[in-house]
């Protein structure tokens, strides 16, 4: 049984580009929420997709975006990078009717130059 | 406000339990987490305890809730070396889905 899987492991951007992040939810799981990590820092909640819509949003300006697909994968794209967006980014999938359940990946190593 | 602390670092010795403490300011948390990351990997979901139990336990593994305090402790009963990692302690609210994290706590299992 496959657990949450993300590509790619690691990636190098240059400032002001955009990067596409994707994430494949645990086998049977429909709920998808993605997380930055800074350096030394816990996770920190960026979106969450359910039937294909962003159901909820943390504190994350609009260069954020997402989407989910009907077979429930997920990407995470970041326009206009900036510095600050060097992090560790981290998927989390949920099985149905049990949101608060979340399984995590092994995360994307961001790193904007 | 939504707020979770952990102290910084423990160190215990091989064969001893481990006590790692976090603290909430929210008391319409639901649910409270604890998650396991070793170096270069993502979280590892260790166990969750819904906020109307006082104890969870599972195995080597023992969750304490002290809602009036709002504080949450892990014991990691014959701490391994392998359980050398950063325990971060979270919690989710009502009507909502995001986990919000502390900081983590770096344990440190000696020989």
């Amino acid at each position: 049984d496959a657990g949450v899987t993300q590509s790619p492991t690691h990636l190098i951007k240059t400032r002001g580009q955009q990067v596409t992040l994707r994430c494949s939810p645990k086998s049977g799981h429909d709920t998808v929420s993605w997380y930055q990590q800074a350096l030394g820092q816990g996770p920190q909640f960026i979106f969450q997709y359910y039937e294909e819509e962003e159901r909820q949003r943390g504190n994350f300006p609009d260069r954020f975006s997402g989407h989910q697909f009907p077979n429930y994968s997920s990407e995470l794209n970041v326009n206009a990078l900036l510095l600050g967006d060097s992090a560790l980014y981290l998927c989390a999938s949920s099985p149905p009717d049990d949101s608060y359940e979340q399984y995590f990946g092994p995360g994307t190593r961001l790193t904007v130059t | 406000g939504e707020d979770v602390e952990q102290s910084l670092f423990l160190s215990v010795r091989e064969g001893d339990s481990s006590v790692i403490n976090c603290t909430y300011t929210d008391s319409s948390s639901t649910y409270l987490y604890w998650y396991k990351q070793e170096p270069g990997a993502g979280l590892q979901l260790l166990t969750y305890i819904f906020s109307n139990m006082d104890m969870k336990q599972d195995q080597r593994l023992t969750v304490l809730l002290n809602k009036k305090d709002k504080h949450l402790s892990l014991r990691i009963a014959d701490t391994q070396t392998g359980d050398s990692a950063i325990y971060f302690c979270a919690e989710s609210m009502d009507s909502s889905y995001k986990l919000i994290f502390g900081s983590g706590t770096r344990l440190l299992v000696r020989p």
